[in-house]
């Protein structure tokens, strides 16, 4: 079953400007993940936040998570041509003895105009 | 270059031939994954071999074979298939710890453009 679910399905910004995409989630989480996919690759891992934290950096990259909303944000600050590409939240769902599997949203197509 | 190397990057195949899918990991990860990723929809776990023991099969139809001879290679066998299977396959790597703490980050190929006929 879905568990993350990005907003905007779509979002097309010009070069430089910031992209903020949203990830809402409906059951409790050890980690929630982000991941990048540009057309015709595999996905790229980005950056993994754990329940207990609130924030992370990772060079342009800022993730907020709210446990409380089941809510995570992605920001790309300066944002560049090359950082065209679908961006995917994924949460762990726990499937029994032990074991998580990770679920990913639909995705947020992000598009940047030189 | 990921670490993770998919072979074939493209196969078109009618619905009664036989093929498989190659994954190949060189990362000395401990869990590997076959998802299906169709157009507007979320990308769909298949299978899971965790320590080389499937361990979750998300009641995918038993025309998709999943064979995990060691683990570093992971196959995905191919028979019979439906035009519905178009999609793109991806493998996935991990190094996921015996805690159970949540998912571990994968690192994923660049997956098989599957195509039937």
């Amino acid at each position: 079953s879905q568990q993350g679910e990005e907003d905007p399905q779509a979002l097309s910004i010009q070069e430089g400007e910031n992209a903020t995409m949203n990830c809402s989630y409906k059951t409790s989480i050890n980690n929630l993940q982000w991941y990048r996919q540009n057309s015709g690759r595999g996905l790229v891992h980005l950056i993994l936040i754990r329940s207990n934290e609130r924030e992370k950096h990772s060079g342009r990259l800022r993730v907020t998570l709210d446990t409380s909303k089941k809510s995570s944000s992605l920001l790309i600050t300066a944002s560049r041509a090359a950082d065209t590409a679908s961006y995917f939240c994924a949460t762990d769902l726990y499937s029994g003895a032990g074991s998580y599997q990770l679920t990913f949203g639909k995705g947020t197509k992000l598009s940047v105009i030189p | 270059e990921t670490g993770v190397t998919q072979t074939p990057r493209h196969l078109v195949m009618g619905m009664t031939n036989k093929k498989s899918l190659k994954c190949e990991q060189h990362l000395g990860h401990n869990a590997m994954y076959w998802y299906k990723q169709s157009a507007k929809k979320p990308l769909e776990l298949m299978f899971v071999y965790n320590f080389k023991e499937q361990t979750e099969n998300n009641s995918v139809p038993s025309r998709f074979s999943p064979e995990c001879p060691n683990s570093s290679h992971l196959f995905l066998h191919l028979h019979t298939l439906q035009p519905e299977d178009s999609a793109l396959y991806l493998c996935a790597s991990s190094q996921e710890s015996m805690r159970g703490n949540g998912n571990q980050p994968q690192h994923f190929g660049d997956g098989t453009r599957l195509s039937i006929l």
